[in-house]
């Protein structure tokens, strides 16, 4: 059964930092990995598909990268607004199963 | 401006039936995928179900399938969840929402209904 494996699962930083979150599917998805961010009460919204492509009006301090298998988020000088929910998909399979989510919170 | 509106959430009994609707707009809605995705109140994201843009093909979770069936009706620019045999753990808010590009992904969500299923 394909999985998502998202790492860690919460995330204490400072506003200026840099951070990363960690993504492992199970199997090869060819790159077809995107990163949403969630704010309480509301709906998802996408940051990143095909792994390191930024969407559209997405400020250019979100990047992301993949190696293999794996896949990571890098969100560098947080800012405020940033503190939020993430969450891993993949879209190579029939089902697009997402990670376990990363809730990022200020220190 | 695309939108999209989900309707039809409400409390409903276990074994009941609910039929969410998902409302879309500004965008070609008879030429785009579709997809159910849902969030148990404090979880994570659970993706429920697939639409492509001519009802050809359908595909769903292994916890709803034979249970919910996905449709659409391009003429009303409307996706529809049909949700029957309802069970406590389908309680969650359900998003629309749509699927582009050639690597799939979710650019456009609703903002949610949410089903309470229970006695």
């Amino acid at each position: 059964d394909m999985q998502m494996t998202q790492s860690p699962s919460s995330l204490s930083a400072s506003v200026g930092d840099s951070v990363t979150i960690t993504c492992r599917a199970s199997q090869n998805i060819y790159n077809f990995l995107n990163w949403y961010q969630q704010r309480p009460g509301k709906a998802p919204n996408l940051l990143i598909y095909a792994a390191s492509s930024l969407q559209s009006g997405v400020p250019s301090r979100f990047s992301g990268s993949a190696s293999g298998t794996d896949f990571t988020l890098t969100i560098s000088s947080l800012q405020p607004e940033d503190f939020a929910t993430y969450y891993c998909q993949q879209t190579y399979y029939i089902r697009r199963i997402f990670g376990q989510g990363t809730k990022l919170e200020i220190k | 401006e695309v939108q999209l509106v989900e309707s039809g959430g409400g409390l409903v009994q276990p074994g009941g039936s609910l039929r969410l609707s998902c409302a879309a707009s500004g965008f070609t809605f008879s030429g785009s995928e579709m997809n159910w995705v849902r969030q148990t109140p404090g979880k994570g994201l659970e993706w429920v179900s697939y639409i492509d843009h001519s009802s050809s093909i359908m595909h769903y979770a292994d916890s709803v399938k034979g249970r919910f069936t996905i449709s659409r009706d391009n003429a009303k620019n409307s996706l529809y969840l049909q949700m029957n045999s309802l069970r406590a753990e389908d309680t969650a808010v359900y998003y629309c929402a749509r699927e582009t590009g050639t690597k799939d992904y979710f650019d456009f969500w609703g903002q949610g209904t949410l089903v309470t299923v229970s006695s």
